[in-house]
Order: structure tokens, then sequence, then C-alpha cells
């Protein structure tokens, strides 16, 4: 099945540590998305990314960087973390000129 | 005011029922509405898609737009239980990537 996995699917770290989240899609699409969902705040978008080189923030992306490493894969990193990134992080896949977006099963990290 | 408004509920119906989920909104820029559903501990997966005013049907779910007032709504009839979940509506101008969702509304349908 064409599918979009994401890893790990948890993590608990501390205060100033770097850590990276990584997407991976067999579905062939060329845009992918991170976003992550707070309590009573749903889905905010952090960076979104058309094709390898075409890369962009999105609402929240202050405290993220990404990388678009292959058309498949797609990786945020957290340079420095901090408690109020404590939250549910999903990465998620389209295709050119299509609103569906797919999500992976999402990664929970906990910032201490 | 935010963009996209919808009550987190949570909401516990018996089995059987039919439950009415809804969002309203205040751009008159979006032209695509949707209903993602995300069960726990998984990511959301679209459930209705619709672009014009009017009602669309797929089985037990009726999705409802009404431009005119702004609001949207998801209908699920004979509600079961493997339909406990929680409900966000989404809503697009017509950019084909950046989605507005609202906050989710939780639904437990008790057997």
């Amino acid at each position: 099945d064409a599918d979009v996995t994401q890893t790990p699917r948890n993590r608990i770290t501390k205060t100033g540590k770097r850590i990276m989240l990584e997407c991976s899609q067999t579905k062939g699409h060329d845009r992918m998305y991170w976003y992550r969902q707070d309590p009573g705040l749903g889905l905010q978008l952090i960076y979104y990314s058309f094709d390898v080189k075409d890369i962009n923030k999105g609402e929240i992306s202050d405290g993220y960087s990404v990388s678009r490493q292959a058309q498949a894969k797609f990786s945020l990193s957290l340079e420095s973390a901090i408690p109020n990134q404590t939250a549910l992080y999903f990465c998620a896949t389209s295709d050119f000129n299509d609103n569906e977006q797919f999500f992976g099963p999402g990664t929970r990290l906990t910032v201490l | 005011q935010k963009e996209v408004e919808q009550d987190p509920g949570p909401l516990s119906v018996p089995e059987g029922a039919i439950v009415s989920l809804n969002c309203t909104y205040s751009n008159s820029a979006f032209q695509y509405f949707m209903w993602y559903r995300q069960y726990s501990r998984k990511g959301p997966e679209l459930l209705m898609y619709t672009y014009s005013s009017g009602n669309k049907e797929d089985g037990r779910f009726t999705a409802q737009v009404d431009k005119s007032s702004k609001y949207i709504s998801l209908f699920i009839r004979d509600s079961q239980p493997s339909d406990s979940a929680t409900y966000l509506c989404a809503m697009d101008r017509g950019s084909n990537y950046k989605l507005t969702f609202g906050k989710g509304t939780l639904l437990t349908v008790n057997p």
C-alpha cells in the first residue's frame, strides 16, 4: 500500500536538544507538509514543500527548520527544543493540484 | 475572530443516533470544504469533500454547505461505535495546498 510513514512515533527530549522528525512517502506525491496539533488549537501548518527545491514557511515556522532530501523524504528539525514545542506532529502529502492531503500516523513529541 | 470555528465538544450519543457536526467560517474566499476523521493515535483521513453549496451524500454521511451563511455541516445517520473519533472541518481558498482546519469535535458513540 502506498503510504506516509513517520519516525519516531514517540519521542521525549530535554530543553535545548536538537531533534529531527522524519517523514517518508511512497505515494509519489510532489507536495509534502508538516503540521503540529495541539489540544484545542487544531492543525497548524509549519512548513510545506512543492518539490525538492521549493520549500515554504507556514503559519508557525519559528523554531523549526526542514529539509527535503528527495521527493519522498521531508524532515522537520527543532534546533533547540523548548517545552512549548510539546505537541503531536503530522506529515502530510498531496498530489499536484489536489486538495486532498494524506497524513502520516504522527509523532508525539514531549520536551521536558 | 478565527477564520474557522468548530465546537470542540465532546459530543456523546447512543448508537443509532443522528449526529450533526458543524463549522462556521468568516472568509468568503473559501471555495472547497472538507471533513476529516481522526481516530485516536492516528492521522486525519479525508471523509467528505465538497465545493458548492448544497448536500453531498456518501453512505451514512451527508456533507452540507451553505455559503450564504458561511456554515458547513456533517451529518452521520445510524451512528455506530466505530464512528467514535475526532472530526475536523477544513477549508481551502482554491490554493490547492493551504488548508485551514477547525479545532475538531470529539465524538463518542456509545453501544
